[in-house]
């Protein structure tokens, strides 16, 4: 019973390099979402897809794009990192945008030199 | 604008002892409102939604709408009640279903 699944569970990065978070689920869930979490600011929304072909920017997605490639999957990519991007980066999906249950990924631990 | 406060980073008690872990918002219509928790190591799950009216592992809270508050309280806590807790808010209109999430309060229970 997997649930959501996140790629990678930690990276390194220096400044300016690219990466993209993986992250899958496998409950047939409507809508996905990326949150960063960051000591003493909780989790912050990056960007959100309510449903396949939807998506739409969070609290904080200044420095990132993102892909719904497929009901399953939602990309989060750093196109150019920065130090203030390093950050715990958990991806959540839902049932539909209404059901207010999140089922969280383990994370991924993202450091930025 | 749509916020969540949780007013303690930590908050450490004693085994045996009352807890209650405050949460406030700010949202002018009618919201919905979680409690989440992180054990160590482990990832972030649902501990209770307002709607349910539940009790999970002794913790209950209320909506006060009059105070928009919602607190999560147990009456004798216990060591494996450590963890990170955080307070969320669905706006009920809202078209994407994100919650909205507090920074967090870690609770540490002491033997």
């Amino acid at each position: 019973n997997a649930g959501v699944t996140q790629t990678p569970k930690f990276q390194v990065l220096k400044t300016g390099q690219s990466m993209t978070l993986q992250c899958a689920q496998d409950m047939n869930h409507n809508s996905m979402y990326w949150y960063r979490q960051d000591p003493g600011m909780g989790l912050r929304l990056i960007y959100y897809s309510a449903s396949e072909g939807t998506t739409d920017k969070g609290e904080v997605p200044n420095g990132y794009n993102v892909s719904r490639l497929n009901k399953r999957e939602f990309s989060l990519r750093l196109e150019s990192a920065a130090p203030s991007q390093t950050s715990v980066y958990f991806c959540a999906s839902s049932p539909t945008a209404g059901a207010g249950e999140l089922f969280f990924g383990e994370g991924s631990r993202l450091t930025v030199l | 604008a749509q916020r969540v406060t949780q007013p303690e980073k930590l908050l450490s008690v004693f085994k045996g002892a009352p807890v209650e872990l405050k949460c406030n918002y700010s949202y002018s219509g009618s919201p919905e409102l979680f409690w989440y928790v992180q054990y160590s190591r482990q990832r972030l799950q649902l501990l209770l939604r307002h709607i349910s009216r539940e009790s999970i592992k002794g913790f209950t809270a209320d909506l006060n709408k009059g105070e928009t508050s919602f607190h999560l309280k147990k009456p004798f806590a216990q060591e494996e009640d450590s963890a990170m807790y955080y307070c969320a808010l669905r706006p009920f209109y809202n078209q994407g279903g994100k919650l909205i999430f507090g920074q967090g309060t870690e609770l540490s229970v002491k033997p």
